[in-house]
């Protein structure tokens, strides 16, 4: 079946822009998480999304981050009033809970590389 | 201050010969921990897990064993071939069982298998 997608896959936008990235699960996937991948560093969590509902929002750095996921489906990841150090891989994964009869092991997409200008 | 360490930025094998991958930890609260596998320009691939009740985890080539009074653990993939050359991951979460909720992830150690 299909894995997670990530649109765009490309992101170029000069400072003080604002971004929307969005985010397709795995179908029937619950679980919905973002992180963000500097260069040379390894993924760090921003956001977590059980169905609608923004379950861990903890790791998102300031309050220009927001993330929605409306249905329970697709997520968007929104930046505001970008930054030159908002430049990142942004990831997001999927995951079906054990009690769904899922495993809960986390799959990614192939992620957006956002360049602020 | 990172929890979870992986202190070798790369590592070079030979095709056939074993490769070892480490990872330390400094939370104790994690309980489940994770390998991932990346290739450039894609995202994270899940490769295997180790919960914290059990101390060696095998699937095919690959191997994690987790030794927790150490808070260390390794991965083990015999015979390597250069296919796996890629930059893994390590990472740990707390709260298996339920809802993983986030990783924490280590920096990545860049594996080569040379031919």
């Amino acid at each position: 079946g299909a894995g997670v997608s990530q649109t765009p896959s490309n992101k170029v936008t000069e400072k003080g822009k604002y971004v929307e990235l969005r985010c397709d699960p795995i179908s029937g996937h619950t679980a919905l998480y973002w992180y963000r991948q500097s260069l040379g560093q390894g993924p760090e969590f921003l956001i977590y999304f059980q169905g609608t509902g923004a379950a861990d929002d903890s790791g998102l750095p300031n309050d220009r981050f927001f993330a929605v996921r409306p249905e329970g489906s697709v997520s968007t990841l929104k930046i505001q009033r970008t930054e030159r150090g908002d430049s990142a891989v942004y990831l997001c994964a999927s995951s079906s809970p054990p009690g769904g009869g899922g495993t809960d092991t986390q799959y990614f997409g192939p992620g957006t590389r956002l360049t602020v200008l | 201050d990172q929890q979870v360490k992986q202190n070798s930025p790369s590592l070079s094998v030979q095709e056939g010969r074993i490769s070892i991958l480490n990872c330390d930890y400094t939370n104790s609260m994690f309980d489940y921990f994770l390998w991932y596998k990346k290739y450039p320009a894609e995202g994270p691939t899940f490769l295997i897990s180790i919960s914290s009740i059990k101390d060696k985890n095998e699937d095919g080539r690959f191997t994690v064993f987790l030794n927790k009074s150490a808070k260390h653990l390794s991965l083990h993939i015999v015979p390597s071939q250069p296919g796996d050359s890629a930059v893994y991951f390590c990472a740990a979460t707390e709260g298996y069982g339920g809802s993983q909720g986030n990783l924490i992830f280590g920096k990545g150690t860049k594996l080569s298998v040379k031919p």
